[in-house]
């Protein structure tokens, strides 16, 4: 079946760095686009990047701007994100979640379980 | 940066009527799609591109958008419909394209 596993959340102290995966399966992979979202304590959703299907195409949000990279590996049906200079604000549930495209205008059709991050000393 | 305000909470009796409305400048003009989150569990869509259902979501969800508002509108409300609900845009014409309002705490009374 469809499905995202997100991995790599864990406890960093604020200004350090963290890396997180996401593994799809039982679809195309190379053939999405892939947002990042996150969700801190007992807040709304807020998006966060961004990745178009071959790559080339990459937005963030302003308050990740310059501190995170999402990338992929189209190969490794794999979504990433790195996180550097992490901030106590940026504690959080994040998801992976699958843009359905013009099919759906880009609406987030599905979603991973996600992972924790949580930023402290 | 582009602004989506729903209402805190929305309460409903069973077997009635919820609308949660999603406000943004000329929202209208734009996709419009609405997820459902229960606690402890990832955000579900129930609602895209304005009013289309994804396969598997009652036609008890139905949605629309004019103006400066959309509507998720849900009919014949049932217990296990008490839910977080977030409205999301996208806009094209901009670096940040997606957008998700302030979410709504639904509550069956």
């Amino acid at each position: 079946q469809v499905q995202l596993v997100e991995s790599g959340g864990g406890l960093v102290e604020p200004g350090g760095s963290l890396s997180l995966s996401c593994a799809a399966s039982g679809f195309t992979f190379g053939d999405y686009y892939m947002n990042w979202i996150r969700q801190a304590p007992g807040k709304g959703l807020e998006w966060v990047s961004h990745i178009s299907d071959s790559g080339k195409t990459i937005y963030y949000g302003d308050s990740v701007k310059g501190r995170f990279t999402i990338s992929r590996d189209n190969a490794k049906n794999s979504l990433y994100l790195h996180m550097n200079s992490l901030r106590a604000e940026d504690t959080a549930l994040y998801y992976c979640a699958r843009d359905g495209g013009s099919d759906t205008q880009y609406a987030m059709d599905v979603w991973g379980q996600g992972t924790t991050v949580t930023v402290s000393s | 940066s582009y602004v989506l305000t729903q209402p805190p909470s929305v309460s409903v009796a069973p077997g009635k009527t919820a609308r949660i409305s999603c406000g943004g400048d000329n929202v209208g003009g734009k996709s419009v799609h609405w997820y459902q989150q229960k606690p402890g569990q990832a955000p579900v869509l129930v609602i895209y591109y304005d009013g289309d259902r994804p396969s598997g979501i009652p036609e008890r969800f139905s949605g629309s958008s004019f103006g400066n508002t959309a509507t998720l509108t849900i009919s014949r409300v049932e217990a296990g419909d008490e839910a977080d609900y977030f409205c999301q845009v996208w806009d094209s014409s901009s670096d940040h394209p997606y957008v998700f309002g302030t979410g709504t705490k639904v509550t069956v009374l």
